[in-house]
């Protein structure tokens, strides 16, 4: 069966510090991948998606980056983090158009 | 420019009633639809899901209904029960166009026990 993992579950960085956040997932070969961001009191916003090994798209500007370096792999990054960089990362994972997503545990990010 | 509506934030339910959760999307392009049920500090759950040519889905206690000409999608859940307090997100996407899933901003479905 396949299975998402995320981590970490919490993390607390100051501002400007530089961010990674990892999600790999199981059992299955060349999904679709997505980053999305929950910040308080709203709705699940689309970060980045990837449909193959070095393929990324952005959905919304901003100082976070995302890579894909391996075909299960998919990485959230930041060279340095703003206050308004703090909330609920999620990845998720999906086989194809057509299908449900699923989605990793999440990561809560505070920025100090 | 949101494309997935959910215009009431919170909803409360009495146990053993119907809930109803509403959606409303602005992109006559979305054909494919799911719900996703959330806990706190947790990653939301698939619950169900409905294309764009059929009107109704149905799997144990949740139902989705779905309205092309209004645009329009809810999710029923009968008998309500206390475990089904979460919040709840519609989704949408473009099967034949971009792998992305839009969201919604979520309803919070409180069941009174």
């Amino acid at each position: 069966s396949q299975t998402i993992h995320q981590w970490p579950a919490t993390l607390v960085q100051p501002v400007g510090s530089p961010l990674s956040l990892e999600c790999t997932v199981e059992g299955t070969s060349n999904p679709n991948l997505y980053w999305y961001r929950q910040a308080a009191g709203r709705g699940l916003q689309l970060l980045f998606y990837s449909v193959g090994i070095g393929q990324i798209s952005s959905e919304v500007p901003q100082n976070l980056s995302a890579s894909r370096p391996q075909d299960r792999q998919f990485i959230l990054s930041s060279k340095k983090l703003l206050l308004s960089d703090s909330g609920f990362y999620l990845c998720a994972w999906s086989v194809s158009v057509g299908t449900e997503a699923f989605f990793g545990q999440g990561t809560r990010l505070t920025v100090v | 420019d949101q494309q997935v509506k959910q215009n009431s934030p919170s909803l409360s339910v009495q146990e053993g009633r119907i809930s109803i959760l509403n959606c409303d999307y602005t992109n006559s392009m979305f054909d494919y639809f799911l719900w996703y049920k959330k806990y706190p500090a947790e990653g939301p759950t698939f619950l169900i899901s409905i294309s764009s040519i059929k009107d109704k889905n149905e799997d144990g206690r949740f139902t989705v209904f779905l309205n092309k000409s209004a645009k329009h999608l809810s999710l029923h859940i009968v008998p309500s029960q206390p475990g089904d307090s979460a919040v709840y997100f519609c989704a949408a996407s473009d099967v034949s166009g971009t792998y992305k899933y839009i969201f919604g901003t979520g309803t919070r479905l409180k069941v009174l026990a």
